[in-house]
Parts: C-alpha cells; sequence; structure tokens
C-alpha cells in the first residue's frame, strides 16, 4: 500500500470547520482513500473512502485533488467530540490489511 | 449496520496464562477478518489475516504458535495469545469487512481488548 504523510497534530476550534490534509503522491490508481479516526482506548471508526470523485457523508467530506496525490478530510462543523487521532490510508481493499501511520491528533478547543 | 464485536473488552491475567479474544461480525459475513496491535502512544500494527476455513496469514515477525487465529465461521475470528508474558501486554483490535459487498468497502473495528500480563 501506499504510504501517506500527515500533520502531527492540529487545533480547530468548536464549531469551525476542521481541514485535515493528506499527502499520498505514490498512490495507484486503483488505490483508494480511507479516512478512520481513534478516540482513546477505542477502536478506529470509519469516517469516509474515495477513489478519485470527491464524496460527502453524514460524518464529513473527502475532497481528493485531480492528480490524486493528496486529499482532504473536512469536518463541517466540529464539536469536542471529534477530539480524536484521524488516520488517513491508502489501500487497495481486497484482503489486505490496512498500514496505519502515525495520524493527525486533532485537538478542538471550546 | 456494520458492527464488529470484540470480547473480552479487558483481560487481565498472570503469566503464562493463555487468552482467548473473540471476534464477531454481528451484521455481516466476513470471509476476512484482521488482527491488530497497539502499544501504548503508537499507531495499530497488522498482525495476521484471517481467513473464514483456511490458516491465517501472518505478518512478519509475529509468531504464529503464539499468536493462535481461528476463523470456524463467516463471523467469528478467535485470536488466543498462548502463554502470554508482560511484553505482550498490548490493546488488541479486531476488523472485518463485509464479503457481501465490493472489495473497496471498509474495515470495520471492533473496540479492542486491552491485555495485561501481570
Amino acid at each position: 500500500d501506499a504510504k501517506t504523510t500527515q500533520p502531527p497534530s492540529m487545533d480547530c476550534a468548536e464549531g469551525r470547520a476542521a481541514n485535515l490534509p493528506c499527502n499520498h503522491s505514490t498512490i495507484s490508481g486503483n488505490e483508494y482513500v480511507y479516512w478512520y479516526r481513534q478516540i482513546h482506548s477505542q477502536g478506529p471508526q470509519y469516517i469516509i473512502h474515495g477513489l478519485k470523485n470527491n464524496e460527502t457523508n453524514e460524518m464529513a467530506s473527502l475532497i481528493i485533488t485531480e492528480d490524486r496525490k493528496s486529499s482532504t478530510l473536512i469536518l463541517p462543523h466540529a464539536t469536542l467530540r471529534d477530539t480524536a487521532v484521524y488516520y488517513c490510508i491508502v489501500s487497495g481493499g481486497g484482503a489486505d490489511g490496512l498500514t496505519f501511520g502515525k495520524g493527525t491528533h486533532l485537538i478542538i478547543q471550546p | 449496520g456494520a458492527v464488529v464485536s470484540q470480547h473480552p473488552s479487558w483481560v487481565i491475567c498472570k503469566s503464562g496464562t493463555s487468552v482467548k479474544i473473540e471476534c464477531r461480525s454481528l451484521d455481516f459475513q466476513a470471509t476476512t477478518m484482521f488482527w491488530y496491535r497497539q502499544f501504548p502512544k503508537q499507531s495499530l500494527m497488522l498482525m495476521a489475516t484471517s481467513n473464514e476455513g483456511s490458516k491465517a496469514t501472518y505478518e512478519q515477525g509475529v509468531e504464529k504458535d503464539k499468536f493462535l487465529i481461528n476463523h470456524a465461521s463467516l463471523t467469528l475470528s478467535t485470536l488466543t495469545v498462548t502463554s502470554a508474558h508482560p511484553e505482550d501486554s498490548s490493546f488488541y483490535i479486531c476488523s472485518a469487512r463485509d464479503s457481501g459487498t465490493g472489495p473497496n468497502q471498509p474495515q470495520h473495528f471492533g473496540d479492542g481488548t486491552r491485555l495485561s500480563i501481570l
């Protein structure tokens, strides 16, 4: 699986949009971009995934650049409960396990 | 939907004991499940891929005789840590993907098992 690069930490004010960047310059044509988050002492929670089109669900939006070398996860109205480590993972899916990097520790400030 | 249940959530036992952890997909079938381990302040590391009806595939450096995996049905995989020692203390997490959906659908994770060996 391709490697990803994320900033180690970010702060965001409660109620504002949180924009989390991810670089994946070595992504292959058949690999998807997945976002998960992990709140302390819990298992990772799936957020969203995409191949090349922008995606939106009830939790977040995913913006993937046209060359697919980077993406941004957007939490439109961050709350204190969104404080977590966010992982951007690139994977071809199927029977492959996921390779987790160090992620971004997002801290939502009141 | 897509709920993965892990049991127990927390276990403390003496050194030399074997511990079994269960991972169940509650509302979907999973041909493949995955086992991860997470040490404090570190990220998740894939230990092994559990395949229904066949042998598990272990990542490099993971001892297959120490971490026994059984995937006897499409909804249950178990991880047994044999003769556990303090260095095996960690947070063990399983995941599964719905076999009835496309191969790029996401994995869903259990809430993890915190194992402490005294």
